[in-house]
């Protein structure tokens, strides 16, 4: 099975903030990576996908890049909206795995 | 609008049976993949299974967790997806989602979830 590691599994923000997670994979995906945001007791809502493809309706604040085993999430400028939990998703080989998810908080 | 609604979910004991259902609607549901996703209480997310479209004869895909126990099968005359749950265990108490896969294997619209409990 493909691993996926998030990091970092929480983190501490303000709005405004420029915002990174990064996401590996335990071997070589190429670009089969999705990146999902998840508010409490809520749908997980896909943010991107391939990597780097922005999800329908998404806000272009958030973007996506990397290939291979190396992967981020990125938010160009945290808005109150966006403090939720975010979790990637390797979509390359069976079983479909995510990783741990990192929470964004104030 | 792509919408997909699961339904079914509730308390069951351990050893017991249950069977989730999705409603799809707002796409041509006999074209996808569709997949369920499940998550714990206060933990991560779970790839449960796939099941692919009628040109692909349907076949499925398994976790480990859940593999001889769970069955997904679908209705293409109903636009429905169901999950049978079979031998289930107390760490199968999740909520269950239901996720339409895009035609680039990219799960992509997810329902609002059904609660299934393990309990005795």
């Amino acid at each position: 099975d493909i691993q996926m590691t998030q990091s970092p599994s929480t983190l501490s923000a303000s709005v405004g903030d420029r915002v990174t997670i990064t996401c590996r994979a335990s071997q070589s995906i190429s670009a089969s990576l999705a990146w999902y945001q998840q508010k409490p007791g809520k749908a997980p809502n896909l943010l991107i996908y391939k990597a780097s493809s922005l999800g329908s309706g998404v806000p272009s604040r958030f973007s996506g890049s990397g290939s291979g085993t190396e992967f981020t999430l990125t938010l160009s400028s945290l808005q109150p909206d966006d403090f939720a939990t975010y979790y990637c998703q390797q979509y390359k080989s069976y079983p479909l795995t995510f990783g741990g998810g990192t929470k964004v908080e104030i | 609008e792509v919408q997909v609604a699961e339904s079914g979910g509730g308390l069951v004991q351990p050893g017991g049976s249950l069977r989730l259902s999705c409603a799809a609607s707002g796409f041509t549901f006999s074209d996808h993949y569709m997949d369920w996703v499940r998550q714990a209480p206060e933990k991560g997310l779970e790839w449960v299974g796939r099941i692919r479209n009628k040109a692909n004869s349907y076949s499925t895909e398994y976790a480990a967790s859940v593999k001889g126990r769970f069955t997904i099968s679908r209705d293409e005359s109903r636009n429905s997806l169901f999950l049978q749950m079979n031998s289930l265990k107390t760490e199968d108490t999740a909520v269950y989602y239901c996720v339409r896969v895009a035609s680039d294997y990219v799960p992509d619209y997810w329902g609002q979830g059904t609660q299934v409990t393990v309990s005795s």
